[in-house]
């Protein structure tokens, strides 16, 4: 069974960075891309990004060009997310997922569990 | 940047059918998929590819996407299907995902 399991919840200050980890188990690893997907509280889901861990290629939103960066190990099968210059408004559940190709683009399945992550002084 | 559109809510008495809808700039021309996200949970997939249904999911989850418009429908809705649901799309002119707003639905 695909499984993605997350790091655990988060507590940080303003301009601190977060980094979440995403393992991966049940299927091979580098042959799926990687997305981050986030929700604030009361608000819908937000996509921020992918990677690809066979090449280690990224794609972001364009809202976190700059302050985000996904990589991955895979040798052990984890991908990584990493937020920087963290402010309240980046209080959220931050999830993995898998890709899966579609005709056009790709949808996603499974996730994670999710980690709150929380931005606090 | 693209668009999805959803109504914010919709509330269905249990056993009737419950239509969410999704819109977009000639949306049927580009795969849209569904989630399910119940509080607390991960979102779950219940239509991928406009209408074809990941195994698990019962039937009475359909998916239709044409012109502008895809919609989501439950038929025979019961207490359990109570969730946010989120259509979504790979936007190729920005090389993004989209999801749209989300839908509360309510079950009475």
């Amino acid at each position: 069974q695909v499984q993605l399991v997350q790091s655990g919840a988060e507590v940080k200050k303003p301009g601190a960075s977060v980094k979440v980890s995403c393992r991966a188990s049940g299927h091979t690893f580098s042959t799926y891309d990687i997305n981050w997907v986030r929700q604030a509280t009361g608000q819908g889901l937000e996509w921020m990004g992918w990677v690809n861990p066979n090449t280690g290629n990224t794609g972001y939103a364009q809202k976190f060009q700059g302050r985000v960066t996904m990589t991955r190990n895979t040798s052990i099968s984890i991908a990584y997310m990493e937020l920087s210059s963290l402010r309240s408004e980046d209080t959220a559940v931050y999830y993995c997922a898998r890709s899966v190709p579609a005709a056009t683009g790709s949808w996603f399945d499974p996730w994670g569990q999710g980690t709150l992550v929380t931005v606090s002084s | 940047s693209y668009v999805l559109t959803q109504p914010p809510s919709l509330s269905v008495a249990p056993g009737q059918t419950a239509r969410i809808t999704c819109g977009g700039n000639n949306i049927g021309s580009t795969s849209l998929h569904w989630y399910q996200h119940k509080p607390g949970q991960a979102p779950v997939v219940v239509v991928y590819e406009d209408s074809d249904r990941p195994s698990g999911i019962p039937e009475r989850f359909a998916g239709s996407n044409s012109g502008n418009t895809a919609t989501l429908t439950i038929s025979r809705v019961e207490a359990g299907d109570e969730a946010d649901y989120y259509c979504q799309v790979w936007d190729i002119s920005s090389d993004h995902v989209v999801f749209g707003g989300g839908t509360k639905l309510t079950v009475l």
